[in-house]
């Protein structure tokens, strides 16, 4: 069965250091998504991207956070100086189109130390 | 996005149904119900949705009322492996997913 892919599993980073995480969408999909999860709170949205474009963002989504598509295949989310609050489960997910269902990868841990 | 109110937990035998409710007396009529899980910190798993009409699929059902102001969720035999939070959210189509706090389903042997 086809599955949103998330590398790594978890990363480990000190403040004020740029990261990249990576997720491989479902082939077939044309909309991506990035979630976070901060320790014990809810599953918030950060971005949604569709045809080479950010279609929709949340306040979280400030200018520290990027995202790109780089070679029809990946599709990462780029923090540029990490903060202590950043730590969170990162979650890419991906769907058909927009009217469909999202299906989310496994998750990236990432670590601010 | 309509807001959902669920129940904080709730406990369930394995091999009995479990029956998860969800209330959405504000939803509008192109906001679709969906049903997600999230087992430990792993990924949200989609379940099911449905606009109007009650839905089945391999995992569980989803029966809407008719004024579609709340739903529930059927887990038809629930096993230990369903313990997890449950996600009942309602979203315009291309938009994105709201996750509420869910509730806390806890299979017991």
């Amino acid at each position: 069965e086809p599955e949103v892919t998330q590398t790594p599993s978890h990363q480990v980073t000190q403040m004020g250091q740029e990261v990249i995480l990576r997720c491989v969408p479902i082939s077939n999909h044309l909309y991506f998504y990035w979630y976070r999860q901060i320790l014990g709170q809810k599953v918030e949205f950060l971005v949604s991207f569709y045809n080479n474009e950010i279609s929709e963002k949340s306040e979280i989504f400030d200018d520290q956070f990027s995202v790109e598509r780089p070679d029809g295949s990946n599709f990462t989310l780029k923090i540029r100086s990490t903060k202590l609050e950043d730590s969170a489960m990162y979650f890419c997910a991906s769907s058909v189109d927009g009217n469909t269902e999202a299906f989310f990868g496994q998750g990236t841990r990432l670590t601010v130390v | 996005d309509a807001k959902t109110t669920q129940p904080t937990s709730m406990d369930c035998a394995e091999g009995r149904a479990a029956n998860l409710p969800c209330n959405h007396s504000t939803i509008s009529g192109n906001e679709y119900v969906y049903w997600y899980r999230q087992i430990h910190s792993q990924g949200p798993q989609y379940i099911i949705h449905g606009l109007k009409n009650n839905e089945t699929n391999e995992m569980a059902s989803l029966i809407i009322t008719e004024d579609r102001k709340s739903s529930t969720l059927i887990l038809p035999h629930a096993t230990l492996r369903d313990t997890a939070v449950y996600y009942c959210i309602v979203r315009v189509a291309t938009r994105k997913l709201t996750f509420g706090q869910g509730t806390i389903l806890t299979v017991h042997p």
